[in-house]
């Protein structure tokens, strides 16, 4: 399987920041990227499809960049609504499998 | 508006079997496959797998073949997840979520269902 790992499990920042959360796969897998919202709720919302295509209706303060095997999703001035768990999860090889998850508070 | 109503938590014995359930609406159900995914507590998300609702194909991570068996009632436009042999392993949040045909993203995601195997 295609190990998915987000070094940064947890991440402060303070409202207006611009954060970015990691993610590196165990091998390339050519862009068959997303990333998912987890809410403290748990209510789970796509967010970024295809490494950098942004889900409709997400605000475009979000934004997915990368490739082969380092991938990354960015925050540009955060919001109070966007303090949740972030995750991001490969397609590029079945079984199709996600990262840690990166948990991101405010300061 | 597209929603994914789960089924209500579970409280369940070991060694029984669990179904819960997820009713889509607000879109075609024969047009989305319905995908299953597990959350043990404080832990991440790992794929179970997916059904075709058009004719009931199913796909399973080879780690919960055998565990889990996927199902749809396309007349009331629900899924269904059995879980067998249950342990305390299986105690977590299990989310359906639908992805359009040819997509390869989890696009709307139900709000879960709790499951607790406790004796």
């Amino acid at each position: 399987d295609i190990q998915m790992t987000q070094t940064t499990s947890s991440l402060s920042a303070s409202l207006g920041d611009r954060v970015t959360i990691s993610c590196s796969a165990s091998q390339g897998i050519s862009n068959y990227l997303n990333w998912y919202q987890q809410k403290p709720d748990g209510t789970v919302k796509l967010l970024i499809y295809y490494t950098s295509s942004l889900h409709s209706g997400v605000p475009s303060r979000f934004s997915g960049s990368g490739s082969g095997t380092d991938y990354s999703l960015t925050i540009s001035n955060l919001e109070p609504e966007d303090i949740a768990t972030y995750y991001c999860q490969q397609y590029s090889k079945l079984p199709w499998t996600f990262g840690g998850g990166t948990k991101l508070e405010i300061k | 508006e597209v929603q994914l109503q789960q089924s209500g938590p579970e409280l369940v014995k070991p060694g029984a079997s669990v179904k819960m359930s997820c009713k889509a609406s607000g879109y075609t159900f024969t047009d989305y496959y319905m995908k299953w995914v597990k959350q043990s507590h404080g832990k991440s998300l790992e794929w179970i797998g997916d059904i075709n609702p058009n004719n009931g194909d199913t796909f399973y991570n080879q780690k919960f073949k055998g565990k889990a068996t996927l199902t749809v009632d396309k007349s009331s436009s629900t899924a269904y997840m059995q879980l067998n042999s249950l342990t305390s392993e299986d105690s977590a949040v299990y989310y359906c979520a639908n992805a359009y045909y040819g997509n390869y993203y989890f696009d709307y995601w139900g709000q879960g269902t709790t499951l607790t195997v406790s004796s």
